[in-house]
């Protein structure tokens, strides 16, 4: 069976530091891959999706960023974080476009 | 401009009698709509989809129904019991599976 897994659960980290939010799929090949925010009191928003090794696409624009280095793998990261990339960070996969998506159990993202 | 709206942050529900929660959307290229639940600090765990050719999508105590005129849809959850007090997230996808919209959520608390 498929599964995800997503670290750390938890990270606080001072504005202007780095980022590196790592996700890893098992199970299964060549998924779709997701990453979300979910900001305090509100719905998830889209943030990268990956079809396929190396191919990110963006969906809002910010400071962050998403890159696949193996098929299984995705990473979100920042070079310099804000105040407001505070959040629940949330990985998630899929077999394909159009198909149900699973996630992991995210990472709660303070920054102070 | 929200595409998939959740009109009601949260419901009450007496254990045993019906939840029905409400989902509105705007695109009218989206052909694919699925729910979600969330507990707190976890990620959402796939319920019931329902694909545009369908009205109708029954799973367990678990059923979808969607109104394509009027960009509706509900899920109802019957008997409710204590354990289905989470957030539950609409989400709607068009053909290509690459605009996935989540909604606000609606908090559901079934009373024991």
């Amino acid at each position: 069976s498929q599964t995800i897994h997503q670290w750390p659960a938890t990270l606080v980290q001072p504005v202007g530091s780095p980022l590196s939010l790592e996700c890893t799929v098992e199970g299964t090949s060549n998924p779709n891959l997701y990453w979300y925010r979910q900001a305090a009191g509100r719905g998830l928003q889209l943030l990268f999706y990956s079809v396929g090794i190396g191919q990110i696409s963006s969906e809002v624009p910010q400071n962050l960023s998403a890159s696949r280095p193996q098929d299984r793998q995705f990473i979100l990261s920042s070079k310099k974080l804000l105040l407001s990339d505070s959040g629940f960070y949330l990985c998630a996969w899929a077999m394909s476009s159009n198909q149900p998506q699973h996630f992991g159990d995210g990472t709660r993202l303070s920054i102070l | 401009d929200q595409q998939v709206k959740q009109n009601s942050p949260s419901l009450s529900v007496q254990e045993g009698r019906i939840s029905i929660l409400n989902c509105d959307y705007t695109n009218s290229m989206f052909d694919y709509f699925l729910w979600y639940k969330k507990y707190p600090a976890e990620g959402p765990t796939f319920l019931i989809s329902i694909s545009s050719i369908k009205d109708k999508n029954e799973d367990g105590r678990f059923t979808v129904f969607l109104n394509k005129s009027a960009k509706h849809l509900s899920l109802h959850i019957v008997p409710s019991q204590p354990g289905d007090s989470a957030v539950y997230f609409c989400a709607a996808s068009d053909q290509y599976g690459q605009n996935f919209v989540f909604g606000p959520g609606t908090r559901l608390s079934v009373l024991p």
